[in-house]
């Protein structure tokens, strides 16, 4: 069975500092997505980045980067100079590989962002 | 950018009472999705849909839960007698196939709050 735990539940910044955001996984395909979504205010669910499992290259966009590492698997989310409108809840979600199938996600709890000017 | 649709956005409804959410998903998307979220919690998969069928669902997606896509573009999710539990966001999401592998992002709706009394 697939897990993705969020061990943070609230996070609260000032504007500027960075902070990460943890997910930790457990899954017995050995091949898996990894997501993040953000979930603003406003509620609706926005894709952020996908990472597979067979590619463990950290990746950067803009102010967002993503640390992924299978030996603990975690994959990491750190927002760099933080903003009041990165403030949302921050889901990272888990989709094992099924040829030719649906595969559901399996979400987190959620990170409550907060960031203050 | 094309988007996925949902209609209402916010339903009231009396318990007991039957009620049907409607999505619209991105239009050359294969495999459909409803998600819901009480309020402040995760969001929890209830089932999937290829083909014309169900793929999988969830422990949540009982009897009283059905889900159709009766023109090929509308894609709904019917609740027959509606408890008090069954208020939350319900999310409706769509994927696209490339590949053999379901590396594909979900595109999520921006919900229906459903409200029962």
């Amino acid at each position: 069975a697939q897990k993705v735990t969020q061990a943070q539940t609230e996070i609260s910044v000032v504007e500027k500092e960075d902070v990460t955001l943890d997910c930790v996984y457990e899954t017995r395909d050995t091949t898996y997505y990894l997501f993040w979504y953000k979930q603003p205010p406003s509620g609706e669910l926005v894709f952020l980045i996908r990472r597979n499992s067979f590619d463990e290259q950290n990746e950067i966009s803009g102010r967002y980067s993503w640390n992924f590492q299978k030996s603990t698997s975690s994959f990491n989310f750190t927002i760099t100079a933080s903003q009041v409108v990165d403030s949302a809840v921050y889901f990272c979600a888990l989709s094992e590989a099924q040829r030719g199938a649906n595969s559901k996600l399996t979400f987190g709890k959620g990170i409550t962002l907060s960031v203050r000017p | 950018e094309p988007e996925v649709t949902q209609t209402p956005s916010h339903q009231v409804t009396q318990m007991g009472q039957e009620v049907i959410l409607r999505c619209v998903p991105i239009s050359n998307h294969l495999y459909f999705y409803w998600y819901r979220q009480i309020l402040g919690q995760k969001v929890e998969f209830l089932v999937s849909f290829y083909n014309n069928e169900i793929s999988e669902k969830s422990e949540i997606f009982d009897d009283q839960f059905s889900v159709e896509r009766p023109d090929g573009s509308n894609f709904t999710l019917k609740i027959r007698s509606t408890k008090l539990e069954d208020s939350a966001m319900y999310f409706c999401a769509s994927r696209d196939r490339v590949g053999q592998y379901s590396n594909q992002p979900q595109h999520f709706g921006d919900g229906t709050r459903l409200s029962i009394l």
